[in-house]
């Protein structure tokens, strides 16, 4: 049950930045920490944000995270071909009592 | 480094139940610092959260899933187990296993996952 709403694809060619928008509400990114995992393909989710902008020390920092009210972004910049992927948002939501993931969206470098 | 590993049949009969255990190593399941989770994906389909468990024994459920959901945990063999009963073929999916951080709440290892076929 995704109750973080992601756009469903974003693209952009080697170099650009990419910009992954995520929606949510008051129970859960408007008062939980946001994280975010990449997923590539046949691959188990890997950590990539966490407590909104944190990077795990394996994360280069072309990837950055960011959240306002009720809604959180990731940004990559200097987009690279190993960057294809599939990505999600997630947080804890306090009305549902439980932990939400976004709907996921695929990046795809032109 | 840490590492979990999900283990258990591939298929499972609907109505029946579905078992899974994640084993641990490089690190002790035992730790206060951690929650244990299992996560699934339904093939081409994004991720749903199953539940939780710390070492103390209490455990946090999707409350979609609660009513056919146990996951218990073996501390002398490092391990955490899922059980779902009740299946049907819309429990189809890969099943992960990941180390959950007690303090910021984020998922950071993983298991490789495991596809559970429901079908008879």
């Amino acid at each position: 049950q995704s109750v973080l709403t992601q756009p469903p694809s974003a693209s952009g060619t080697p170099g650009q930045r990419v910009t992954i928008s995520c929606s949510g509400s008051s129970s859960n990114i408007g008062s939980n920490t946001v994280n975010w995992y990449q997923q590539l393909p046949g691959t188990a989710p890997k950590l990539l944000i966490y407590s909104n902008n944190q990077r795990p020390s394996w994360v280069p920092d072309r990837f950055s995270g960011s959240r306002s009210g009720t809604s959180a972004s990731l940004a990559i910049s200097g987009l690279q071909s190993e960057d294809e992927a599939d990505y999600y948002c997630a947080a804890w939501d306090d009305s549902l009592d439980g932990y939400v993931f976004g709907t996921g969206t695929k990046v795809t470098v032109l | 480094q840490v590492q979990l590993q999900e283990s258990g049949p591939g298929l499972v009969k609907p109505s029946q139940t579905l078992s899974l255990t994640c084993t641990v190593s490089g690190g002790s399941i035992s730790s206060g610092d951690y929650y244990w989770s299992w996560i699934r994906q339904p093939p081409g389909k994004g991720l749903e959260w199953i539940g939780y468990i710390y070492y103390s024994g209490s455990t946090y459920y999707n409350p979609s899933l609660k009513s056919r959901l146990t996951i218990s945990l073996d501390t002398s063999k490092n391990q955490f187990s899922l059980k779902l009963s009740s299946v049907t073929a819309a429990d189809t999916a890969v099943y992960y296993c990941a180390r959950d951080d007690f303090y910021e709440r984020f998922l950071d290892y993983w298991g490789q996952g495991t596809l559970v076929t429901v079908s008879s």
